[in-house]
């Protein structure tokens, strides 16, 4: 089975600006979490979504949103942009045992 | 409410030396533990798991792990330290309980192990 894919890898964005990142989780899983890792946070849990519905959602303002797709694929968006987010988002997904997570390698967000 | 203890942010081992992570855990319910290992740059990766059964976890790469209830604790080891290993290694703790079909899984902040040659 293919892993956990997420796109892009890197980016850089200006403070203000949003941005959407995607992952695709391993085929036939339908849960997908998001988390944001910061040397100084660590993991952080943003949000899990099963079925195009969210079901948990962590602690972070309302500028951080995502959704998903009918073929379990999610997007997650983040609108203006600050310096704050830069970090790197990871993306797992899960089957129906959501506490065994298999992780993509991550996108890197660089808000300058 | 469940939170996990990793002590010693950073662990420097000699080649061919016991590796020794510590994680200790709190749960107000039976937990499922996990340690993963994250290289730069990458995703994490699941080294090994426990959820019921034996109490000491065999994983990739040479790691096991040892669930003790006693202690709250789930401390990584390896008996001889690659230079591989060198890498960030999260333990994770996860309820057992079913809030709309989700098991929150709740992370360590990291220990990153050097390995000197």
């Amino acid at each position: 089975k293919a892993g956990v894919t997420q796109t892009p890898r890197y980016l850089i964005k200006t403070r203000g600006q949003q941005v959407t990142l995607s992952c695709s989780p391993i085929s036939g899983h339908r849960s997908v979490s998001w988390y944001q890792q910061t040397p100084g946070q660590g993991l952080q849990f943003l949000f899990e979504y099963f079925s195009e519905t969210q079901r948990n959602k962590g602690n972070f303002p309302g500028r951080f949103s995502g959704r998903q797709f009918s073929n379990s694929r999610s997007e997650m968006n983040v609108s203006t942009l600050e310096l704050g987010d830069s970090a790197l988002y990871l993306c797992a997904s899960s089957g129906l045992a959501t506490y065994e997570q298999y992780f993509g390698p991550g996108t890197r967000l660089t808000v300058t | 409410a469940q939170s996990v203890t990793q002590l010693g942010s950073h662990v420097s081992v000699s080649e061919g030396a016991l590796v020794l992570l510590r994680c200790n855990y709190s749960s107000s319910v039976p937990p499922y533990l996990f340690w993963y290992v994250q290289y730069p740059n990458q995703g994490l990766q699941l080294l090994l798991k426990y959820t019921t059964g034996a109490t000491l976890v065999k994983g990739i790469n040479g790691f096991e792990a040892e669930f003790k209830k006693s202690e709250t604790s789930f401390h990584l080891t390896k008996p001889s330290a690659h230079m591989s290993d060198a890498a960030e290694y999260f333990c994770a703790v996860s309820d057992r309980g079913n809030s709309g079909g989700y098991q929150k899984v709740t992370f360590g902040t990291g220990t990153k192990l050097q390995v000197i040659p």
